[in-house]
Formats: C-alpha cells, structure tokens, sequence
C-alpha cells in the first residue's frame, strides 16, 4: 500500500466549477500535511499547508481529519489557470526531512 | 532572487555511462534535498544535506548513486554506471534552516535523465 494515495484522475472540469480532491495516508504519526501544485514539465510549488482547523485561500479550501488520515482540497469557481497537477504530500518524521508525495491528481480545467 | 537551478535539464546516457547532475540551491538556504521521478510513480526522497552534511541519506536506491555537497553550497548528483531504471526527473530542493518545519521546498525545474 502506498504510503500517501490520491486519485490520479484526470479531472476535466468546466470553468466555473467546484471540484474535489482527496488524498489519505497510512502512517498514523504524519504530522505535517501540504498541497503541491506541479505544472506540465515544471517543478512542484506549495500551494498551501493543511491545518487540522481546515484552511481557506481565497478560492482554495483544505481540510484535514486526523482519525481517517484524509486530506482534502476544494477549488471553487475554477479557473483555465488551476489546470496542473495537485499533488497531496505529508510530512512524516515531523521536520521536513523526508516529505512524502502523492502521485497527483491532474486537473483540467476546460473553457 | 534566484531560483534553484539544476543542470543539466535533460541528459540522454547509454546503460554504463556515468551521468552527473548539478544544483545549485537558493543562496543561504542550508538544507538541500535530491528527490527523482521514474515514469508513472511518486517523486520519492532520495537525501537530504544539512550544509555539506548528509542528513539523511535512506532514500538513495543504491551505492551506484552518490550525491557531494563540498562547501556546503552546490550540490552534485552522480550515476556511475547508469542502468535503465534510473531513468527518470531528479529533483534538487531547498530550504532555509528557519523554514525547515514549513514544509516548503523550493524545487528546481528538475535534471530529466533517460539512459537508453
């Protein structure tokens, strides 16, 4: 079983839309939780840190439930730009030694 | 300020070549990291450098990897010999010592290797 799963999609998703990505991790002493957003042939980028309050940034919305080890993000009225892939990534050892990456799940976002 | 940069961006090698991949992380940052991405699979760890110091080196597939970072400034990345499998995009990363329990790495666009 890997140690972080996502759906890998792809997502294809009108402009406008609200659509849902969800990840969840085996290990059960992760401490640290992240969304990474890659572009095509780019490097990865954080998008945002998730909080076990749940975090907003603007149209982004992350959530965390430590008891299921599931970790969401939402993106409301999407943008051709959110096209890319979003990739879920904990941090284990509790520093940021050793993060541990999803394999993405790929979104496009169509006009 | 610069990005991290990695060099070369794409290198195409024979099976036993030798192959040696460079970055040079964000100036200051202390902590470097070397990640790769075979076809199809998660970017997975490969080490981590404190300065010039290996931190934490668990993620390396084997002694035909080996990963210098004199100085405490660029690193390198060596694959001598290459074999088919390594094929892949290795990915160099930074932090600054403060931002080190932030989760943000910084990466570089990545050294995309294919050994034929």
């Amino acid at each position: 079983r890997k140690e972080v799963e996502q759906d890998p999609g792809p997502f294809n998703v009108p402009e406008g839309a609200t659509v849902a990505f969800n990840c969840t991790y085996s290990n059960s002493a992760s401490q640290s939780f992240f969304w990474y957003r890659q572009d095509c042939r780019k490097e990865p980028k954080l998008l945002m840190s998730v909080y076990s309050s749940g975090n907003e940034d603007g149209r982004f919305t992350a959530q965390l439930n430590r008891a299921s080890q599931y970790i969401s993000l939402l993106i409301r009225d999407s943008k051709l730009s959110d096209s890319a892939t979003y990739l879920c990534v904990v941090n284990i050892e509790g520093s940021a030694r050793q993060l541990t990456f999803g394999s993405g799940t790929q979104l496009t976002v169509l006009p | 300020e610069a990005g991290v940069t990695q060099f070369p961006s794409h290198s195409v090698i024979e099976k036993g070549q030798t192959v040696t991949l460079r970055c040079d992380p964000i100036s200051g940052h202390d902590n470097l990291y070397w990640y790769r991405r075979v076809m199809g699979k998660e970017i997975k760890f490969l080490l981590h450098f404190v300065k010039e110091s290996k931190q934490d080196e668990s993620g390396m597939p084997n002694n035909r990897f080996l990963a210098e970072r004199t100085g405490g400034t660029y690193s390198t990345l060596k694959v001598q010999p290459a074999e088919l499998e390594d094929s892949g995009v290795y990915f160099c990363a930074s932090s600054p010592r403060q931002g080190s329990h932030t989760g943000e790495l910084f990466f570089g666009e990545g050294s995309r290797l294919t050994v034929l």
